[in-house]
């Protein structure tokens, strides 16, 4: 049974440009979590998703950052114009049907690099 | 004041010492409580949920204690293999679904 499944694990843009960040859940898992860790700190949630439904984005900047969970296909999280500060480690997590009081399963992570 | 606060620390500890963690949450509408650990440059893995009645995994124990809104993390005989940084994690609640992540405890673990 794969787990989380992230790709790709390291991204590198300049200033300006745009960040496609993509998440497989674990197979049978339908919720979606997305997190970012800058250097030396904690993971702060930024976005909750069901199959095609945002449950809970109060994490995410207002400007700039998307996401999505469409009915097929991976979660995508779309960083537009990025700029320095979005450098930082993105954690997707998935859990089952019963969601957010389930344990989330991590995936490794891609770690963005804005130049 | 922090939705979820935990002692940075590091802990520095000797082989086959007990060391304890503790984790305190501000939303008194919690509804599940985990440990988590991290290593260096890898994603969280799940150590244990936490429930009021205690939880025991071999050397490890969580507890968690709603009247004082606050988790423990027991780890008894600590092993190299221990070192790590321990996110205590708070799930649910009034206002949101979102999980709060502690900003974690490091643990060394010396020979």
């Amino acid at each position: 049974n794969a787990g989380v499944m992230q790709n790709p694990r390291h991204l590198v843009r300049r200033r300006g440009q745009e960040a496609r960040l993509r998440c497989s859940p674990m197979k049978g898992h339908s919720h979606v979590y997305w997190y970012r860790q800058l250097p030396e700190e904690g993971l702060k949630f930024m976005v909750y998703l069901q199959k095609e439904n945002i449950i809970d984005e109060s994490g995410m900047p207002k400007e700039r950052f998307s996401a999505e969970f469409p009915k097929e296909g991976p979660s995508i999280l779309r960083i537009q114009q990025v700029v320095r500060g979005d450098s930082a480690a993105y954690f997707c997590a998935s859990s089952p049907p019963n969601g957010i009081m389930e344990t989330q399963y991590f995936g490794p992570g891609t770690r963005l690099l804005v130049l | 004041r922090k939705e979820v606060e935990q002692d940075p620390g590091p802990f520095n500890v000797p082989e086959g010492a007990t060391v304890a963690f503790n984790c305190t949450y501000s939303n008194s509408a919690s509804q599940s409580f985990f440990w988590y650990r991290q290593d260096c440059r890898k994603e969280p893995k799940l150590l244990m949920s936490v429930y009021s009645s205690g939880n025991e995994d071999g050397r490890f124990t969580a507890q968690l204690n709603r009247a004082s809104q606050y988790i423990s993390l027991l780890i008894r005989d600590s092993k190299l293999s221990d070192s790590a940084t321990y996110l205590c994690v708070v799930n649910g609640g009034t206002g949101g679904f979102k999980t709060i992540f502690g900003a974690g405890t490091r643990l060394f673990v010396k020979a």
